[in-house]
């Protein structure tokens, strides 16, 4: 499968605990965004990332979220502390350059007991 | 009030019928416009990206752009029960990294 994974597709969490959301573009793609989906609500911007480098990150709440695209090795969303309204469905999406159509993954649902 | 409007929905038709499906939006600096499908528990795929204002055809699937409105519309012919899914509008600035999504439709077409 080329197309963008993430894992893991579920994961279960208790208030406090630390999340790690794990991405692999598509085979090429060197650029990644992630989006958070909301019950209810559209997908939501929260940052763009290039290997090593955070291009925009103004979607990412300040304080608890941060994000990485090492040179080797996947991209990762992390939630540290997190809380019940952190709850909801994380896609990642990868393109070949800057612009273009954004490939998505199935996405990582986060459930925060 | 949201850059980017789309009615939630549910929408239900019967199979072989015309379905519109439509988004509205504040920022006048949107240039790129796309509607994405969603099928449940899985990530949105692209259906169809234009640029400005205009008509674009794929197949059974018509992208119409009204930039003086500011709407945006995606017209299905012949729907089928396949095309049941979440709809979502999407909207990107030029030279923006990030794209403004609409809440999206749930359509189901009825055999």
């Amino acid at each position: 499968n080329a197309g963008v994974m993430q894992n893991p597709r579920h994961l279960v969490r208790r208030r406090g605990q630390e999340a790690r959301l794990r991405c692999s573009p598509m085979k090429g793609h060197s650029h990644v965004y992630w989006y958070r989906q909301l019950p209810e609500e559209g997908l939501k911007f929260m940052v763009y990332l290039q290997k090593e480098n955070i291009i925009d990150e103004s979607g990412m709440p300040k304080e608890r979220f941060s994000a990485e695209f090492p040179k080797e090795g996947p991209s990762i969303l992390r939630i540290q502390q997190v809380v019940r309204g952190d709850s909801a469905a994380y896609f990642c999406a990868s393109t070949q350059g800057a612009t273009g159509e954004l490939f998505f993954g199935e996405g990582s649902r986060l459930t925060v007991l | 009030q949201k850059e980017v409007e789309q009615d939630p929905g549910p929408l239900s038709v019967p199979e072989g019928a015309i379905v519109s499906l439509n988004c509205t939006y504040s920022n006048s600096a949107f240039q790129y416009f796309m509607w994405y499908r969603q099928y449940s528990r899985k990530g949105p795929e692209l259906l169809m990206y234009t640029y400005s204002s205009g008509n674009k055809e794929d197949g059974r699937f018509t992208a119409q752009v009204d930039k003086s409105s500011k709407y945006i519309s995606l017209f299905i012919r012949d729907s089928q029960p396949s095309d049941s899914a979440t709809y979502l509008c999407a909207m990107q600035r030029t030279g923006a990294n990030n794209l403004f999504f609409g809440t999206g439709t749930r359509l189901t077409v009825i055999p």
